[in-house]
């Protein structure tokens, strides 16, 4: 199956600094990548996507780009607060069929 | 989005019992669940893939008779702890796609299981 590596593991930024999260998936059938932000003892959330079609996708403060050739994407968080601390987390996955994820990144945003 | 609803959220029980999980998509249909076990600070493992109306494909590694797994309709998945043992305590959580390409994931909740 696909197998999806996360860097770095833990991440501390001073607010209004940025914050980029790393992720590799191996298998190059993969063509759909979300990113994932789970609060303290709460559900995964979906706070952004990119289908690999596209190399760049932004949403206000968070940001994602994909290089389909290397099988690496990232999370760009700009201007971070401290409501962004999370556990991030991201994904690859076939059409909807099967979700891997990554190993998570535990953000904390410094005020 | 579509709410993906998970119950119990807790559960503890005596090592040698059984405990059932429900996951239910309420205001859409998921032909297909997805089952993760989440350990402190870690990552989200995929268990299983839960198929409505067939047989559960699950990952390697992961116990059949030990992790049972009923999608009977389109809106429910169990997942069911058999025999557990104090190694079986972690957090499981279900998922459901949803979406134009079924790619949207919409987790559950979670169920922190105890095993005393």
């Amino acid at each position: 199956g696909e197998n999806v590596e996360q860097h770095p593991s833990t991440l501390s930024v001073q607010e209004g600094d940025s914050a980029v999260i790393k992720c590799t998936y191996s298998d190059s059938a993969s063509n759909y990548f979300p990113w994932y932000k789970q609060e303290l003892g709460k559900r995964p959330q979906l706070i952004i996507d990119i289908r690999s079609n596209v190399g760049e996708k932004k949403d206000q403060r968070i940001a994602v780009t994909l290089n389909k050739t290397a099988k690496h994407f990232s999370l760009h968080i700009t201007e971070t607060q401290p409501e962004d601390s999370a556990v991030y987390f991201c994904a690859a996955s076939y059409t909807g069929n099967q979700f891997y994820f990554g190993t998570g990144t535990s953000l904390t945003v410094i005020p | 989005g579509a709410v993906v609803s998970q119950h119990p959220s807790r559960v503890i029980c005596k090592s040698g019992t059984s405990v059932k999980i429900e996951c239910r998509s309420l205001d859409f249909q998921a032909t297909t669940m997805f089952w993760y076990r989440q350990f402190p600070k870690k990552s989200l493992m995929l268990m299983a893939t839960s198929n409505e109306g067939s047989k559960a494909t699950y990952e390697q590694g992961v116990e059949k008779d030990k992790f049972l797994i009923n999608h009977a309709s389109l809106t429910l998945s169990t997942l069911t702890v058999t025999s557990a043992h104090p190694e079986d305590s972690s957090f499981y959580i279900c998922s459901a796609p949803s979406g134009l390409r079924n790619e949207k994931l919409f987790f559950g909740s979670g169920t922190q299981l105890s095993v005393l």
